[in-house]
């Protein structure tokens, strides 16, 4: 069955510098990654969408890649700030009827 | 600017009771969803809707209903509420074709069964 996997600590990074969260996944071969934000007490928030023929695609401070032979999309955030504090959770597209998110990385930004 | 708005917050019920979870979406989304996520867990899809009048279930439908008379709403039903069914649960919508496109969600009900 298929399976994704998020970083499984928690990460805490020191403002300024750059995070990166990593989503591996296996049995399947998705032809979308989609990354969310969420904060606490909220749904998920939607911010980028990268395809399989793209291996990379930025947005402001965010990238992301995407690695069909690795199975694994990685997640960068730069110069990061206290307000990207918060939980990202990668959710790789399923051909099926399902849709599955990973569980998720928690990020700490330390002023 | 509503999004997707989900009624109640939080409910606290006892086991056997039960209740109905409302979202309803002012975006003219077609596709329309609902997951639970448990401490810990990723979001898992319980039933998710293509259209008014259709409905299919996820991964984890056991235990719940769900009706899509019009594109806005999509009530999710617990007949017999039982502990397992403690978890946030989360309403989402998106246009078209949900694999390429965002899914927009709405703030979760926390339902606690007791």
């Amino acid at each position: 069955s298929q399976k994704i996997e998020q970083n499984s600590e928690a990460l805490n990074i020191q403002e300024g510098k750059t995070a990166t969260l990593t989503c591996n996944y296996t049995n399947y071969s998705p032809a979308y990654l989609q990354w969310y934000r969420q904060d606490p007490g909220r749904g998920p928030v939607f911010l980028l969408l990268i395809r399989e023929n793209e291996k990379e695609k930025r947005k402001e401070r965010l990238k992301v890649t995407f690695d069909t032979t690795l199975k694994q999309s990685l997640f960068h955030i730069t110069a990061s700030q206290p307000a990207d504090s918060a939980t990202y959770l990668c959710a790789p597209e399923n051909t099926g009827n399902q849709f599955y998110f990973g569980t998720g990385t928690s990020l700490t930004v330390i002023p | 600017n509503a999004g997707v708005t989900q009624t109640p917050k939080f409910r606290i019920l006892k086991i056997g009771q039960s209740m109905t979870l409302q979202c309803t979406q002012d975006m003219n989304h077609n596709y329309m969803y609902w997951y639970r996520q448990d401490p810990g867990m990723g979001l898992k899809l319980i039933y998710y809707s293509v259209g008014a009048g259709i409905t299919d279930k996820g991964e984890v439908p056991n235990g719940y209903n769900v009706s899509r008379s019009t594109t806005e709403d999509f009530p999710l039903r617990l007949e017999l509420a039982a502990p397992s069914q403690t978890s946030v649960y989360f309403c989402a919508s998106s246009h078209r074709d949900r694999s390429n496109q965002p899914q927009h969600f709405g703030d979760g009900t926390r339902l606690s069964i007791l």
